[in-house]
């Protein structure tokens, strides 16, 4: 069964950090680039970060960049983000997402990010 | 900075025919933005429905449809169900990222 799933989430105080990660099975995680996309409580979606199948390129939203690292490790198909210097604006659920033709092909079920004191 | 716009909300008989567009504060889309549309219900993960403006992802009915009306990307659903409703997000590739609509909450009643 093809799957993304992501674990790492919690509450965290503004400043803080907190690093993400996504556990891809059932398809060649290496052969495609990856993204994490996020939702804020009652908001649409944001695209965040994107990075590409060995990790030489990577793509940032401008409200995270700085902030937010995305990385991978395809020996353990996994997805990760680092966060740091979080802000309650980064409260959202935070979706892992698998990249096909320009598109989100593969949906995680999501992870919840609090920022707050 | 690139706004992606959607209707907030739209409403469709069952059975009925609705068309969901996205557009740009400034400008057109056209196929060069690769739109795409995603449906969700509250508390799930997205679904992939649409790609590449008109490619229907794996599984997906073919009563939806994508394509392009005059400056806009649109996301068609004939013979709509009542599990139709649901949220509706389409996204734009802008070169280096991506930039998605505020959704579309579609009921069917």
């Amino acid at each position: 069964e093809v799957q993304l799933v992501e674990s790492g989430g919690g509450l965290v105080q503004p400043g803080g950090s907190l690093r993400l990660s996504c556990a891809a099975s059932g398809f060649t995680f290496s052969s495609y680039w990856m993204s994490w996309v996020r939702q804020a409580p009652g908001k649409g979606l944001e695209w965040v970060a994107n990075i590409k199948q060995d990790g030489s390129e990577k793509y940032y939203v401008d409200s995270v960049k700085g902030r937010f690292t995305i990385s991978r490790d395809n020996a353990k198909n996994s997805l990760y983000l680092q966060m740091n210097s979080l802000r309650a604006e980064d409260t959202a659920v935070y979706y892992c997402a698998s990249l096909r033709r320009w598109a989100f092909d593969i949906w995680g079920q999501g992870t919840m990010v609090t920022v707050s004191s | 900075q690139t706004v992606v716009t959607q209707e907030p909300s739209f409403s469709v008989s069952p059975g009925g025919t609705v068309t969901l567009t996205c557009g740009l504060s400034s400008g057109s889309v056209s196929t060069s933005y690769y739109p795409s549309w995603y449906q969700q219900t509250p508390g799930q993960a997205p679904r992939t429905l649409i790609y590449s403006t008109n490619t229907r992802s794996s599984g997906v009915p073919d009563r939806f449809s994508g394509s392009i009306l005059g400056n806009k990307a649109a996301l068609t659903i004939t013979g709509a169900q009542a599990d139709d409703e649901s949220d509706y997000h389409c996204v734009l590739f802008m070169g280096s990222g991506w930039v998605f609509g505020g959704g579309t909450k579609l009921t069917v009643l």
